[in-house]
């Protein structure tokens, strides 16, 4: 079946615009998390959604950086007025459930540059 | 707080020996431990998991890893090594309560040559 994707796959942009990222998650996944892999550094946890629960927004960075999640599907993560620390890679991953025993499966990541 | 350290950033080894690459962990309950696979320009690749019962699993592409409790750590491996093995590859933890999302390692790169 097919894997978790995101849109678009690479991103440049101009410093202080918005930028729209999008992930779909493997059907009938529950869990959907997000992620940031900036160059030679390893995964920093942004935010998590479960079914209809208020999602786990601990890891967003600042208040620029926001997501939804529709329908319990399709997830968007939005980053307003980008600043040039915020070029890195952004992965999504969906597991069956919250439960810590899934593992997570993950995307190709969008590549976002801000010039 | 749950952490993970991955105390090299690259490994070294000649095809056909074998390979390990370290990791440990610090969590406040039990932990569940994944190593994940990174190829250029992919997303990550699910290795492995220790969730609970025998300290050694076996996952894909021929990699193990032991989970040793006293030591907390959790160390991947593999028999004997591929020149395809060559890749980035990460550990992670979680706590078996408490935050969801996975807390990984800086990755450590492997190049297997032949």
């Amino acid at each position: 079946g097919a894997g978790v994707s995101q849109s678009p796959s690479n991103k440049v942009t101009e410093k202080g615009k918005d930028v729209e990222l999008r992930c779909d998650p493997i059907s009938g996944h529950t869990a959907l998390y997000w992620y940031r892999q900036s160059l030679g550094q390893g995964l920093e946890f942004l935010i998590y959604f479960q079914g209809n629960s208020a999602p786990d927004k601990s890891g967003l960075p600042s208040d620029r950086f926001s997501a939804e999640r529709t329908g319990g599907s399709v997830s968007t993560l939005t980053i307003q007025r980008t600043q040039q620390e915020d070029s890195a890679v952004y992965l999504c991953a969906s597991s069956l459930s919250s439960g810590g025993r899934n593992e997570q499966f993950f995307g190709p990541g969008t590549r976002l540059t801000v010039l | 707080a749950q952490s993970v350290a991955q105390p090299e950033d690259q490994v070294n080894v000649a095809e056909g020996n074998p390979l390990t690459v370290k990791c440990t962990y610090s969590v406040s309950g039990n932990p569940y431990l994944f190593w994940y696979v990174q190829y250029p320009n992919r997303g990550l690749q699910f290795l492995l998991k220790y969730i609970t019962g025998d300290n050694l699993v076996k996952g894909s592409y021929g990699f193990e890893a032991e989970f040793n409790k006293s030591q907390t750590s959790f160390h991947l491996k593999k028999p004997s090594a591929l020149v395809s093995d060559s890749a980035l590859y990460f550990c992670a933890v979680r706590e078996d309560t408490g935050r969801r999302a996975l807390t990984f390692g800086s990755g450590t790169r492997l190049q297997v040559q032949p």
